[in-house]
C-alpha cells in the first residue's frame, strides 16, 4: 500500500505542450508539497499546501499551478511546457507543520521536455 | 534566511569503514529542525534520521547517527560499518517554523563504497 503516489512516473513531451502530475497520499497527513530535482541532483522546494490552503509558493513561473482538491491530494499542472522543465518532480507530505515530522516523498516523476 | 551547505560533493569510503558526511546550517530561529535523506540510484527519497534544535542528546537510528553541535551550526551524519548498500545520494535538510515550516535542501553528497 503505497503511501504517497505520483502519476505519471515518466513523462516525455515536446515543448509547448501542456501536462498534470497527480499525488496523493493515503497517511491522513494536513501538508502537502511539490519539490524539483533538476539534473544536478539539486532539490528546491516548490509548493506546499496545508489542508487545501496554499502556504508556500516559491518564485516559480506562472506556467506551473498546483491545485488541491482535498487534503490527500495535491496536482500539479505545466502550462507551455519548455526545456528547463525537465526534471524529476516529487510529491511529498507530512503529519503538519511545525519542525518536527518529515517528509515522505512520492516516487517522483521524470519529465522530459525535447 | 534559511541556509543548507553540505561541502563534499563526492566521497569515497571502504567497506565496513565508518564515514561522516558534514552537514552547516545557517538560521536566526531558536527552533528549528535536522533531518537527513538518502536518495539511492532508484531515486527514491528515504528518511533516515531527525534531530530538533532542543534535542539534548545526538540523535541515531541503527547505524546511523547525528553529530549535532549546535553552537557551531553543524549536524554531520555518522554512518557505522558501511555497506555497499550505503552507496547514494545523502541530503542534509532543516525546517523552521518562521518559514511556514518548508524543508530545505543541501546540495547533497554522493557516497561510494568501494567493496
Amino acid at each position: 500500500d503505497t503511501a504517497v503516489s505520483q502519476t505519471p512516473k515518466y513523462l516525455v513531451t515536446q515543448m509547448g505542450n501542456d501536462k498534470s502530475i497527480k499525488c496523493e497520499q493515503n497517511l491522513g497527513h494536513d501538508t502537502m508539497y511539490w519539490y524539483k530535482q533538476d539534473s544536478k541532483k539539486f532539490l528546491k522546494i516548490m509548493f506546499s499546501y496545508n489542508n487545501k490552503e496554499l502556504i508556500i509558493n516559491e518564485t516559480v513561473p506562472n506556467r506551473f499551478s498546483p491545485k488541491s482538491p482535498d487534503k490527500a491530494h495535491l496536482n500539479l499542472h505545466i502550462n507551455s511546457l519548455e526545456l528547463g522543465d525537465s526534471a524529476v518532480y516529487f510529491c511529498a507530505s507530512s503529519l503538519k507543520q511545525g519542525v518536527t515530522g518529515e517528509l515522505f516523498f512520492g516516487e517522483g516523476s521524470r519529465l522530459t521536455v525535447l | 534566511a534559511q541556509k543548507i551547505t553540505q561541502t563534499q560533493p563526492g566521497m569515497f569510503v571502504q567497506e565496513k569503514e565508518a564515514v561522516t558526511l558534514d552537514c552547516t546550517y545557517d538560521t536566526s530561529d531558536p527552533s528549528y529542525g535536522l533531518f537527513w535523506y538518502k536518495q539511492p540510484s532508484s531515486g527514491e527519497m528515504i528518511f533516515l534520521i531527525y534531530q530538533g534544535s532542543y534535542d539534548q542528546q545526538n540523535a541515531t537510528e541503527g547505524r546511523y547517527s547525528l553529530n549535532f553541535q549546535k553552537a557551531r551550526k553543524s549536524a554531520n551524519l555518522v554512518i557505522s560499518a558501511s555497506q555497499l548498500g550505503d552507496s547514494a545520494m545523502y541530503f542534509c535538510a532543516m525546517r523552521e517554523p518562521s518559514s511556514a515550516s518548508k524543508i530545505i535542501f543541501g546540495s547533497g553528497t554522493r557516497l561510494s563504497i568501494r567493496p
